[in-house]
């Protein structure tokens, strides 16, 4: 059974970097059959895509363009992890923050079908 | 703004049959999925692909697809289907995902 487990810090002072770990159990995050991804539930913007990692012989990254550089996914093979990097954080980035599994039936068939339990993170001073 | 578009709130009456969409040009090219989520918890995977529901999701919920459109159908309503739905699929350039605006259904 597959489970994502969330850990970071709730409140980001504004100029900041906010950090989360999602920490993977029953799946592997080096699996080249699934993609590792980041999304964000607020009330003005809904769910939004972050940003996503994934193993096929070498890692790939792809982010959202609306982050305008300021994201990084990285994962950790030793501790079967991944994490979130996002800088410069504003009050606009106050949200509750997913990390989710990604399968794949084929090209352009996808879902995201395990989620983290969500961590609410507030970016106040 | 989203490549997705959803309307923002729709109701249905309890028992009866609501149909949720979702448009976008890349929905010509891929698959969407469904989501429901319900408030401080985690989005649960309703549908994807075709019409494919993960063990667990009731078949009253089913979708559809017609060019840039992609449906949810939700047939008897129950009260415990009160909560916004979300639709995703990749983006026009197959590279990124996206998501619709999100629609919160009312059961009345």
């Amino acid at each position: 059974q597959v489970q994502l487990q969330q850990s970071g810090p709730r409140l980001v002072k504004p100029s900041q970097t906010l950090s989360l770990t999602c920490a993977i159990s029953g799946d592997s995050v080096s699996s080249n059959s699934v993609d590792w991804n980041w999304i964000r539930l607020s009330p003005s913007r809904g769910l939004e895509w972050l940003g996503r990692t994934y193993f096929r012989s070498k890692w790939y990254y792809y982010y959202s363009i609306s982050l305008k550089g300021r994201l990084t996914i990285t994962p950790d093979t030793s501790k079967n992890q991944f994490s979130l990097q996002l800088n410069s954080v504003t009050p606009e980035d106050t949200a509750v923050y997913y990390c989710a599994r990604e399968v794949h039936l084929w090209y352009g068939n996808d879902a995201f079908d395990m989620w983290g339990q969500g961590t609410m993170v507030t970016v106040s001073s | 703004s989203s490549e997705l578009t959803q309307d923002p709130t729709v109701s249905v009456a309890l028992g009866q049959t609501v149909r949720i969409t979702c448009r976008g040009d890349s929905l010509r090219k891929f698959y969407a999925s469904w989501y429901q989520q319900k408030a401080r918890q985690a989005p649960v995977l309703l549908i994807y692909g075709e019409n494919k529901r993960p063990s667990g999701i009731p078949d009253r919920f089913s979708a559809s697809r017609s060019g840039d459109t992609t449906s949810l159908t939700i047939t008897g309503t129950l009260a415990e289907d009160e909560a916004d739905y979300f639709c995703s699929s990749r983006d026009s350039s197959g590279d990124r995902r996206v998501f619709g605006g999100g629609t919160k259904l009312t059961v009345l």
